[in-house]
């Protein structure tokens, strides 16, 4: 079974651009988290969606916005990129996204701004 | 803010060593989960413990979880080349997100 897809692989931006970053979730997982994971750092909640309706939202500002689709594949926006957004965004599925549950992860987006 | 602290931060250790990281929280867990990542790519699940649970095991992995002490422990038996990787443990409440700790990076020499 595929696992996790996200596109692109690498990407780099210049500052005040915007980014569009792409999830493909595990075949019957409802559910899609994005989590940002800046050099040395664990990986930190940006959002979670589960059936099209975001359901938790981390400490992000309104730059990042994220939508899922009705096939449960997922896009995280940023807007007027800042040299801080550089980062690897890890996207994460689920059956139904709840604590009780695994989060499978994708390979991951690496952003550079410059 | 992550709610997770690993220790140490970086582990060197000679191949068939054993390795052991610490994790410590700050709030009450639903589970908590422990993920390696190799070279910045994408986490892989290691294994899940739930709050009434205090040792698992899988393969060459033993987790323990002392709720009281809000502190869980991941060792890695006989260790090979291919365990070289970061590792992090996650904690999952009673909402929806996983809360990192900032990880320890293992190295395992040949």
């Amino acid at each position: 079974d595929a696992g996790v897809t996200q596109s692109p692989t690498h990407l780099i931006k210049t500052r005040g651009q915007q980014v569009t970053l792409r999830c493909s979730p595990i075949s019957g997982h409802k559910s899609v988290s994005w989590y940002q994971q800046v050099l040395g750092q664990g990986p930190q909640f940006i959002f979670q969606y589960y059936e099209k309706e975001e359901r938790g939202r981390g400490n992000f500002p309104d730059r990042f916005s994220a939508r899922q689709f009705p096939n449960y594949s997922s896009e995280l926006n940023v807007n007027a990129l800042l040299l801080g957004d550089s980062a690897l965004y890890l996207c994460a599925s689920s059956p139904s996204g709840t604590s009780v549950e695994t989060q499978y992860f994708g390979p991951g987006t690496r952003l550079l701004v410059l | 803010s992550q709610q997770g602290e690993e220790d140490p931060q970086a582990l060197s250790i000679q191949e068939g060593e054993n390795a052991t990281m610490n994790c410590s929280y700050k709030t009450s867990i639903n589970n908590l989960q422990w993920y390696r990542q190799n070279s910045g790519r994408g986490l892989v699940h290691l294994i899940l413990i739930r709050s009434n649970e205090r040792e698992k095991h899988s393969g060459r992995l033993r987790v323990t979880l002392d709720t009281s002490k809000k502190s869980s422990s991941l060792l890695i038996t006989a260790s090979r080349a291919a365990d070289t990787a970061s590792y992090f443990c996650a904690t999952a409440s009673n909402d929806y997100k996983l809360s990192f700790g900032a990880g320890t990076t293992v190295t395992v020499r040949a």
